[in-house]
């Protein structure tokens, strides 16, 4: 079975751009996570997808947004980045259980 | 305070040597316990989970939880220079809650 898959890997934007990373998860998993990495912080979570409903939210601003689709694939959106939106952006999916797995990541680096 | 706490390390320890990894939470309503290894710019990878109280052991790895103090712990045996990687621990309150996740703490087992 194919693993979690995240596009683009790497990502350089300017300050005020807007970002979209998408997120397609193994086959079969319905629920969809988004997590910011970053040495500072670790993982903070964004926001969780299942069945295309946004189910649990982390304590981002609006700026950061997703949604996820009728199969499953999800999109994280950053708008207005600031230089602070740089970091690795994780997705992980899993069937509703316990065990999430992740994708190898985005890295967005804003200038 | 954080919901969970880790000890970032770094921990050096030679090859061969049994290692022990610890996180700290502050929530009762846990009940489920992960633990993931990260490689350098890679994604996390899950390791086992564990849920309520009580050890799970998986090849050289064994995980403890003891709900009664909030502390998780996570023991490798006969450790590899292979090992040498992040460890994150993660919990939840049940499989459709947020993850809470541990900064993680970087091992290195030297040959």
């Amino acid at each position: 079975k194919a693993g979690v898959t995240q596009t683009p890997r790497y990502l350089i934007k300017t300050r005020g751009q807007q970002v979209t990373l998408s997120c397609s998860p193994i086959s079969g998993h319905r629920s969809v996570s988004w997590y910011q990495q970053t040495p500072g912080q670790g993982l903070q979570f964004l926001f969780e997808y299942f069945s295309e409903t946004q189910r649990n939210k982390g304590n981002f601003p609006g700026r950061f947004s997703g949604r996820q689709f009728s199969n499953s694939r999800s999109e994280m959106n950053v708008s207005t980045l600031e230089l602070g939106d740089s970091a690795l952006y994780l997705c992980a999916s899993s069937l509703d259980g316990p065990a999430q797995y992740f994708g190898p990541g985005t890295r967005l680096l804003v200038l | 305070q954080k919901e969970v706490e880790q000890d970032p390390g770094p921990l050096s320890v030679p090859e061969g040597a049994i290692v022990s990894l610890n996180c700290t939470y502050s929530n009762s309503a846990f009940q489920y316990f992960m633990w993931y290894r990260q490689y350098s710019r890679k994604g996390p990878e899950l390791l086992m989970y564990t849920y309520s109280s009580g050890n799970k052991e998986d090849g050289r790895f064994t995980a403890q939880v003891d709900k009664s103090s909030k502390y998780i712990s996570l023991f490798i045996r006969d450790s590899q220079p292979s090992d040498s990687a992040t460890y994150l621990c993660a919990m939840s309150a049940s499989p459709g809650n947020q993850f809470y996740f541990g900064t993680g703490t970087s091992l290195t087992v030297i040959p």
